[in-house]
């Protein structure tokens, strides 16, 4: 398995600020994705973070919005830009494993008041 | 559209029984679907995975049927234990096992 660690482990923010999600792996992975967890539903993708290119983003989810870093191959940020209530969700990051198994943080369960 | 569809939402059996979870998907390209495990407060963990290649996969009490003409995967708990009471997601991806496309979830509940 995979130890992934995400900072903050959950916040409440006021609408219009943002808020910036780390994702620490304990080793070197390619890819990297950020899932959003809205309260009592399903897990959806939001993109994909490759090391050295731009992220790609699933349909419904924009870079401006939800802009991401990933300047190495063992941590990646997601921000969370001018929030609104909507956008209170929990947010995990996942990591490919070989091709074969995906693995997740514990999540950052974010409130936007 | 919705891809992956799963049922029932919420499940509960007696400790002991056996738990069974069904998950139905669309898309062909699809070929490889994991199972995960959520607990309150906690991100999902992978419980057991199953490539096209396969019908049935086990692993200790946990169980993944697969029919490939039917497009259809489905989890069994055996001697389901009040342990095993969480969320329970299919997913499926294609090619990438990090590009999962998830179920709605169930929500087991087993009885002591």
């Amino acid at each position: 398995s995979a130890v992934i660690s995400q900072k903050p482990s959950r916040d409440i923010c006021q609408r219009g600020t943002s808020l910036t999600i780390q994702c620490q792996v304990d080793s070197q992975v390619t890819m990297m994705f950020w899932y959003r967890q809205q309260p009592g539903q399903s897990l959806t993708l939001i993109a994909t973070a490759n090391q050295g290119s731009e992220a790609t983003y699933e349909s419904g989810f924009v870079i401006d919005k939800f802009p991401i870093s990933r300047p190495n191959l063992t941590f990646s940020t997601l921000t969370v830009s001018n929030m609104s209530p909507e956008d209170s969700s929990i947010y995990l990051c996942s990591v490919e494993r070989r091709n074969t198994e995906a693995f997740f943080g514990q999540g950052t369960r974010l409130t936007v008041v | 559209q919705q891809q992956v569809k799963q049922s029932p939402q919420s499940l509960i059996v007696q400790k002991g029984g056996i738990s069974i979870i069904n998950c139905a998907y669309e898309n062909t390209a699809f070929d490889y679907f994991p199972w995960y495990q959520q607990f309150p407060g906690k991100g999902p963990a992978l419980l057991i995975a199953i490539r096209p290649d396969v019908s049935e996969k086990k692993e200790g009490r946990f169980t993944i049927s697969f029919n490939k003409s039917a497009k259809q995967f489905s989890l069994h708990i055996m001697d389901s234990q009040p342990g095993d009471s969480a969320t329970y997601f299919c997913a499926a991806a294609p090619h990438s096992a990090g590009k999962l496309i998830f179920g709605q979830g169930t929500t087991l509940q087993v009885k002591p």
